[in-house]
């Protein structure tokens, strides 16, 4: 099956600097990532679809300044929460597209990363 | 927009009973997409079973089966001889055929319970 990776698991970080998540496909190329804020006993809420080449689309209330997202390659997505906050503090997770056919794709997840800021 | 909502924030079976998880939604659209995801401790989604909105046929993946109700707007996962591995939250989820989008919308999940 396909392997999303994502990387760190955990980090915790000072208030005011800023981490990357990484988020790669392993076994496959995704044209297409999307990247999940999850807090304590919630459901994921889409931050944003990352596409190869070209910029990220940031749902509503979605800072684009501070979660910046770079999809660089078919097989990479970065998440850069910038200035972090405690308030940034959450459960990031990605997920990345594959197309088995014309009409069927799937999404994998990534583990997650876990995100404490202090 | 579309809307997914779980009654139920958490459920418990006894191991090698049978459980049912509700789901319901909200759509204007004909064609769509609806799924149930599996998150064990360790956070990481697994995707349980899918449907296809214009199959009439309900979704089997060995234990897990749906009863999908269209017209109701009702997709509910039901595990038959639940075991211990199967304690986890569960989420039901809406995905459009329109446009080719890959938005996923979830509910707030149903955290199940499995009793020894």
């Amino acid at each position: 099956g396909a392997v999303v990776s994502q990387h760190p698991s955990w980090v915790i970080c000072k208030s005011g600097t800023s981490v990357k998540i990484e988020c790669r496909s392993l076994d496959f190329q995704a044209t297409t990532m999307f990247w999940y804020r999850q807090f304590p006993k919630q459901s994921l809420m889409l931050m944003a679809t990352s596409n190869e080449g070209s910029k990220a689309t940031y749902e509503q209330g979605v800072e684009k300044d501070k979660f910046l997202i770079n999809h660089a390659s078919l097989t990479l997505s970065t998440l850069t929460v910038t200035s972090a906050h405690p308030e940034d503090s959450s459960f990031y997770i990605c997920s990345a597209r594959v197309k088995w056919d014309r009409v069927n794709t799937e999404a994998f997840f990534g583990q997650g990363t876990r995100l404490t800021v202090v | 927009a579309q809307t997914v909502t779980q009654s139920q924030p958490e459920m418990s079976v006894q191991e090698a009973e049978t459980v049912t998880l509700s789901c319901t939604y909200d759509t204007s659209e004909s064609d769509y997409y609806l799924f149930w995801y599996k998150q064990p401790p360790s956070r990481q989604m697994i995707l349980v079973i899918r449907q296809e909105a214009y199959k009439q046929q309900n979704a089997t993946e060995n234990r897990f089966s749906v009863n999908f109700q269209k017209a109701a707007k009702s997709f509910s996962l039901k595990i038959s001889d639940s075991q211990l591995g199967d304690a986890a939250m569960y989420f039901c989820a809406y995905r459009s055929r329109k446009g080719g989008s890959e938005k996923l919308v979830f509910g707030k999940g149903t955290k199940l319970t499995v009793n020894p």
